[in-house]
């Protein structure tokens, strides 16, 4: 079955304790995506990949790091994470830049304390 | 600016009827894409429709249509006969250029109750 796994889908955490979120997807895309979602602000880019190796910023990058050591993984990782942190993140794949297909992950629920 | 908008917090409709989600957005670029998304109490993102900038006719996905009008620069949904299951958030993006990769913006989202 073609998905996109993220772990954990639950996670509550103190300030300044780092922590990784595991995206992995088996579909072979090349396109690999981290977003968040607010209420009232919809979905907004952390990070993207184009490829292995290949990472750029999105739109609301502060206070998060990617790697994207091999195609099917693409983890989120908050080195100190702060109470604004708290968030819905999504992971998503697709073939190519294009997106026509965008598979996004079931959503891991962040809360900082 | 590259922007999508989404008017409507919340929207409320009998089921079997029809509604119509609103969405504008703001573009620059001559091609893009532009999505619907619908996102139940789970919490997963559903990819519903799509509509390429350049297409001709609107898109239609069984009970899902997108009414596509280029120079008002708006994509609203439309479903058809509502059913209790289409109670949910529906998001509308556009998929832009990003330097050499594409990525989407999404609207604030409408939240759509079927009332029995």
């Amino acid at each position: 079955e073609a998905q996109v796994t993220q772990n954990p889908r639950y996670l509550i955490t103190v300030t300044g304790k780092k922590l990784t979120v595991t995206c992995s997807q088996n579909m072979n895309h090349e396109y690999m995506s981290w977003y968040r979602q607010d209420p009232g602000l919809g979905l907004r880019q952390i990070y993207y990949s184009m490829n292995v190796e290949v990472t750029d910023k999105g739109d609301v990058p502060e206070g998060y790091k990617v790697s994207r050591k091999e195609k099917r993984n693409f983890p989120l990782i908050l080195e100190s994470p702060s109470p604004n942190q708290t968030s819905l993140y999504f992971c998503a794949s697709s073939v190519g830049q294009h997106l026509y297909e965008q598979y996004f992950g079931p959503g891991t629920r962040l809360t900082v304390t | 600016a590259q922007k999508i908008t989404q008017t409507q917090p919340g929207m409320f409709v009998q089921e079997k009827e029809a509604v119509t989600l609103d969405c504008t957005y703001d573009t620059s670029d001559p091609s893009y894409g532009l999505f619907w998304y619908k996102q139940p109490s789970s919490g997963e993102m559903i990819f519903l429709i799509y509509q390429g900038s350049y297409d001709q006719q609107n898109a239609t996905e069984g009970r899902y249509s997108l009414n596509f009008q280029k120079a008002r620069k708006s994509a609203n949904l439309v479903i058809s006969a509502s059913q209790l299951g289409d109670s949910a958030m529906y998001f509308c993006a556009m998929r832009v250029s990003y330097n050499q990769g594409g990525k989407l913006i999404f609207g604030q989202g409408t939240e759509l109750s079927v009332k029995p």
